[in-house]
C-alpha cells in the first residue's frame, strides 16, 4: 500500500520558475487537498478537490493552480515562484465518509532563493 | 519537516509519565475532531479521533477528551515513551463540509 505519495521531496528554485509537485493517491479516495506548512503557523490549506474534474481555492490560494483530471492524480503547481512559498507542502486525501481524517503524504521540501 | 517545531509550545515529561496535550478548536460547529502526530520529516500521522457527541473515546495508550461547552480538546497519553517525541496537532471539521482546521500544534518532548 502506497498511501499518498509525492514528489519531488525537495526542491530549490530561483524565483521567478515554474515547477509542478506531484501527488498521487492509490486508496480511491474522493477529497484530495494541498496545505502548507509554515514554522508556528500549523497547516494552511491551499487547494482542495472533492472529486475527478472539481477544484476550490483554500486559504491561502494565490501562487498556486492545481487540477484534478483523475481520480488518483492532484498535482500543485507553482506559476512564479517567490520566496514566500517557501515552506513544506504535503498532501493529503480522504475517502468521503468522516474517518481517519486525512491520509498524508511525506511532504515537499521547497526552497525558493 | 524539522523546522516544524520552532516557535511551537513545547511541552516536556519524563519518561513513563502521563502527557497532556491541549487545544483550543475554534469553531463551534464542529461535529468532528482528530489528533494527529508528526514526526520530524514525515507527515502528520492520525492518532485518534471524536465525534462531537462522545465526550471521551480511548485508543491504545491515548485517550481523548472533548468539551464542548468550552470548544476544548485534549489529548492524553499514558506512561510517554521516547517515540512520542513528536508534534501533536489537532484537527477539527464540520461534517457538512471536509475541510480541516488544523491547531498550530504543540512539540511534545520525552526526557529519559
Amino acid at each position: 500500500n502506497a498511501g499518498v505519495t509525492q514528489t519531488p521531496k525537495f526542491q530549490v528554485l530561483k524565483t521567478g520558475q515554474s515547477m509542478t509537485l506531484q501527488c498521487a493517491q492509490d486508496m480511491n479516495h474522493e477529497y484530495m487537498s494541498w496545505y502548507r506548512q509554515d514554522p508556528g503557523m500549523g497547516l494552511r490549506l491551499i487547494h482542495y478537490s472533492v472529486g475527478a474534474g472539481i477544484t476550490d481555492q483554500g486559504e491561502v490560494p494565490n501562487g498556486y493552480n492545481v487540477s484534478r483530471s483523475t481520480t488518483e492524480d492532484f498535482p500543485l503547481r507553482l506559476l512564479s515562484a517567490a520566496p514566500s512559498q517557501t515552506s513544506v507542502y504535503f498532501c493529503a486525501s480522504s475517502a468521503r465518509e468522516l474517518s481517519y481524517g486525512y491520509t498524508f503524504g511525506s511532504g515537499t521540501r521547497l526552497t525558493v532563493v | 519537516g524539522e523546522n516544524v517545531g520552532l516557535h511551537l509550545p513545547t511541552l516536556s515529561v519524563q519518561e513513563g509519565d502521563n502527557s497532556i496535550i491541549n487545544c483550543a478548536y475554534s469553531n463551534s460547529a464542529s461535529d468532528y475532531f482528530i489528533w494527529y502526530k508528526q514526526e520530524s520529516g514525515k507527515g502528520p500521522q492520525f492518532i485518534i479521533d471524536i465525534r462531537s457527541n462522545m465526550d471521551k473515546r480511548q485508543g491504545q495508550r491515548v485517550t481523548v477528551l472533548l468539551n464542548k461547552t468550552v470548544k476544548h480538546l485534549s489529548l492524553q497519553i499514558a506512561a510517554t515513551q521516547p517515540g512520542d517525541s513528536a508534534v501533536y496537532f489537532c484537527a477539527e471539521t464540520h461534517s457538512g463540509t471536509y475541510k480541516y482546521i488544523f491547531g498550530t500544534g504543540t512539540r511534545l518532548k520525552v526526557l529519559a
